[in-house]
């Protein structure tokens, strides 16, 4: 059963417009959520965190948003820049154990000039 | 620069033809995990370690060893490959109290 999902598989936003990326989670125990983006041919790099005792979490143009009783986490992008064109996966894991995270399958976004 | 390092980055091999994966890790990480990438399956993780002779298995470990003897090393042992393990993988590390997680660039394996 995949605890983590990220149900589409690919957006696409115009430069400038806000980009929603989604995921939900099934395991109650989850305490703490990334999100990672991916260029190809280069390695997962970490974007944004956010821990289970905050709702939201900003950095620049990123912000998480965590609705724990809907088990759900959002990512929005403003404005949407065309290098922001890359993979992203949601992650989380719990009780701070790095060791033990679990990704969702990842959104293709893609930022039209 | 920290980085985490894995070779080789491209790899064609045979069925059966033991074959290892480096990952070496310079930012004093206690944490590694090693992660597979298949299409519509994402990130799923193979092995990780907590700290040296330390390791446990992921969510697809069958087919693959790992070892942990220095700190900064995380080999990947594929001891009889076969073709349901070409994939990307990658290596990752991170440090105690954080899930922040650093990748390395990848490994792209086909088994033949």
């Amino acid at each position: 059963d995949q605890q983590v999902k990220q149900n589409s598989p690919s957006l696409s936003v115009q430069e400038g417009r806000i980009s929603i990326l989604n995921c939900d989670y099934t395991n109650s125990m989850f305490d703490y959520f990334l999100w990672y983006k991916k260029y190809p041919a280069e390695g997962p790099t970490f974007l944004i965190s956010i821990s289970s005792i905050k709702d939201k979490n900003e950095d620049g143009r990123f912000t998480v948003f965590l609705n724990k009783s809907a088990k759900h986490l959002s990512l929005h992008i403003v404005p949407s820049q065309p290098g922001d064109s890359a993979v992203y996966f949601c992650a989380a894991s719990g009780n701070t154990n790095a060791g033990k995270s679990t990704f969702g399958d990842g959104t293709t976004l893609t930022v039209k000039p | 620069e920290a980085q985490v390092t894995q070779n080789p980055r491209y790899l064609i091999t045979v069925t059966g033809k033991k074959l290892t994966v480096t990952c070496s890790q310079n930012m004093n990480h206690e944490y590694m995990s090693w992660y597979r990438q298949d299409p519509g399956l994402g990130l799923r993780q193979i092995y990780y370690s907590m700290n040296v002779e330390v390791t446990d298995k992921g969510d697809v470990p069958e087919g693959y060893k790992v070892s942990r003897k220095e700190k900064r090393n995380f080999p990947l042992i594929l001891e009889s490959p076969s073709p349901n393990q070409t994939s990307l993988y990658f290596c990752a590390s991170s440090g105690w109290g954080t899930d922040t997680q650093y990748f390395g660039p990848g490994t792209r394996l086909t088994v033949l």
